[in-house]
């Protein structure tokens, strides 16, 4: 039972140009949304994160949207630089002690 | 502090044997956590430490795994009598006590890679 699920395996994306991952949950308990960053042979990275009263969260280059009606959030990254190329996990919590973690994106970002 | 570390990075074992991970969390966090993440998967939740005691384990934790924090500092992960279905990479995480900014996020380690032959 997959509860937070990214659809897209891999998304290619010129350098300039924005990229956007998308992640959907099924469980409307989920109060926090992260996403995080993973380079090969590395734990994944802390990229940003939004709590389930907002809806929009915002740091530099990357945005995160929640429509919590459609269960839905998404990562905008502008621009897109060739160091964004990565896996991207988005991740869900029910006051921070389970975290759910969808199956990732691959982002290229082509120079 | 230089973060969450773990230890082995690597583990090659046989069938039938038994092994155990070490993770050291930032010091100042108290929460803990162990993930299972197989190729073309996100990390699987595996169980949960505030500080020593143990508050959530996953139904993925068959009776083979065991973990311990057993001073609320480091943690291990312990697999008995390992299947080749064991393999994986294990990753631990640790958060910072409630009321700090960083409280809902998590500080992964590197992971300890297992292949079961």
């Amino acid at each position: 039972d997959q509860q937070v699920k990214q659809n897209s395996p891999s998304l290619s994306v010129q350098e300039g140009r924005i990229s956007i991952l998308n992640c959907d949950y099924t469980n409307s308990m989920f109060d926090y949304f992260l996403w995080y960053k993973k380079y090969p042979a590395e734990g994944p990275t802390f990229l940003i994160s939004i709590s389930s009263i907002k809806d929009k969260n915002e740091d530099g280059r990357f945005t995160v949207f929640l429509n919590k009606s459609a269960k839905h959030l998404s990562l905008h990254i502008v621009p897109s630089q060739p160091g964004d190329s990565a896996v991207y996990f988005c991740a869900a919590s029910i006051t921070g002690n389970q975290f759910y973690f969808g199956t990732g994106t691959s982002l290229t970002v082509i120079p | 502090d230089t973060g969450v570390s773990q230890d082995p990075r690597h583990k090659i074992t046989k069938r039938g044997q038994n092994v155990t991970f070490r993770c050291d969390p930032i010091s100042e966090h108290n929460r803990l956590y162990w993930y299972r993440q197989t190729l073309g998967q996100g990390p699987e939740f595996l169980t949960y430490f505030q500080n020593e005691a143990q508050l959530e384990k996953s139904r993925l934790l068959s009776d083979r795994f065991s973990a311990e924090r057993p001073k609320g500092s480091f943690s291990t992960l312990e697999i008995q009598r390992t299947e080749q279905g064991d393999s994986a990479m294990y990753l631990c995480a640790s958060s910072p006590v409630a009321g700090t900014s960083a409280y809902n996020e998590q500080f992964f380690g590197p992971g300890t890679r297992l292949t079961v032959l």
